[in-house]
């Protein structure tokens, strides 16, 4: 059964105290994994697509990394704004998305 | 910034009523999806659609309807309302050829 995880449910980070995020997953074939910030109230923002193991991106402060079986989101000197609900989402062989249920970042001044 | 839109935004409605919810995009996408978000809980895909006059239900079909007769608009219908739907419902698109995902502001409904 396709599914994923993400830990920890919640983290709270001093501003400038780096942390990761982690996803890991179990799908049939992976055809893409990918990395959203949601706010509160509002609808998931994207912010990166991996397709292979070993794959790397980066966009300011984060960046996400790529394994067979699970991924990370690496927040480097978090600031207050970076507060939010990251989610990890795959798509394996097939049409669906998979959800997991997020990670809530605080950081705090 | 995408540019995908829903309508409303809150929606306070009675059981037994019928409503559709609205969601247009201007990107010119192909795929089109909705889904269903609790507080604390995964996303879960109600129905998408890959074009128009193409429809399919998600692994929560939720008792609900949707149509693309418009590349731009996908609306999403639930014939009568009951609390179990209280939910927050979420619109995306995105190219046919590139899958990650662009979404709306979403709808936050409350069935009493």
């Amino acid at each position: 059964e396709d599914q994923v995880t993400q830990s920890p449910e919640a983290l709270r980070l001093q501003e400038g105290e780096s942390s990761s995020l982690n996803c890991s997953y179990t799908v049939s074939g992976l055809r893409g994994l990918f990395w959203y910030r949601q706010d509160p109230g509002k609808g998931p923002e994207f912010l990166f697509t991996l397709y292979s193991a070993g794959e790397e991106k980066e966009k300011e402060r984060l960046k996400a990394t790529l394994t067979k079986k699970e991924s990370f989101l690496h927040i480097t000197a978090p600031k207050p704004e970076d507060s939010a609900t990251y989610l990890c989402a795959v798509q394996p062989t097939g049409n669906q998305f998979y959800f997991g249920t997020g990670t809530s970042l605080t950081v705090i001044p | 910034e995408a540019d995908i839109y829903q309508t409303p935004r809150y929606l306070v409605i009675g059981t037994g009523k019928k409503i559709t919810l609205e969601c247009s995009q201007t990107m010119g996408h192909d795929k089109m999806y909705w889904y269903q978000q609790d507080p604390g809980m995964e996303l879960h895909l109600i129905h998408y659609s890959y074009g128009v006059n193409s429809t399919e239900k998600g692994d929560l079909s939720s008792e609900s309807t949707v149509s693309r007769i418009r590349t731009e608009h996908f609306p999403l219908t639930l014939e009568s309302a009951r609390p179990s739907h209280t939910s927050q419902y979420l619109c995306a698109s995105s190219r046919r050829a590139v899958n990650e995902q662009f979404f709306g502001p979403g709808t936050r409904l409350t069935v009493l």
